[in-house]
């Protein structure tokens, strides 16, 4: 079965600095879906960026991008110029080619003023 | 972008009573959707996977008899919790697979006294 692993339970960042948390998966599929969800404290989890592991350029949305090492099967996310809303629980997870999701632990992010 | 709604918000009942819980998918049609479960601080532990016309998948471990989940139609799945005791009190969150990726619904707290 899939595997993810989140290996930084807590993490912190001062406001305006970048922040890069750590994802890793175990897998034998080569077609598969990875994503980044942020889980804010009101509870609605919401899709922060995603890649599609056949492409090699990285994802980016905005602030957000993510360094996708296939090889490794690593997908780590960055977050630049931190802002005090994207304090949050942040959740990789894997998408199998037969639509099965698996999840991380999670990494609670804090954002210091 | 596709949303999900989740109905109702908070409930509170009795022991021993029986709960269900909707979840929609407002303007798109899904013929999959995932029903999870979340202890306070913890990740998303998927219960069952939801397949409109057909029964649903359950994980290891999930009562199939506690937890009944029907699929009725493409934008409608209902996870009903029967004769609900105090340790089935929880977090639940449905979302429904679209455009390869899944969109959650806000979550329903459960508290059973």
């Amino acid at each position: 079965a899939q595997t993810v692993t989140q290996s930084q339970p807590e993490m912190s960042v001062q406001e305006a600095e970048t922040v890069t948390l750590s994802c890793t998966y175990d897998t034998s599929e080569s077609d598969y879906y990875l994503f980044w969800y942020k889980q804010p404290p009101s509870r609605q989890m919401i899709l922060v960026i995603r890649q599609e592991a056949y492409k090699q350029q990285n994802a980016t949305e905005n602030r957000f991008s993510v360094n996708f090492q296939k090889a490794a099967k690593s997908f780590s996310l960055k977050i630049s110029d931190s802002q005090l809303g994207d304090a949050a629980m942040y959740f990789c997870a894997y998408r199998s080619g037969g639509n099965q999701f698996y999840f991380g632990t999670g990494t609670s992010l804090t954002v210091i003023p | 972008g596709a949303v999900v709604s989740q109905h109702p918000s908070r409930v509170i009942c009795k022991s021993g009573t029986s709960v269900k819980i909707e979840c929609r998918s407002l303007d798109f049609q899904a013929t999959t959707m995932f029903w999870y479960r979340q202890f306070p601080k913890q990740s998303l532990m998927l219960m069952a996977t939801s397949n409109e016309g057909s029964k649903a998948t359950y994980e290891q471990g999930v009562e199939k008899d506690k937890f009944l989940i029907n699929h009725a139609s493409l934008t409608l799945s209902t996870l009903t919790v029967t004769s609900a005791h105090p340790e089935d009190s929880s977090f639940y969150i449905c979302s429904a697979l679209g455009y390869n990726e899944q969109f959650f619904g806000p979550g329903t707290r459960l508290t059973v006294l």
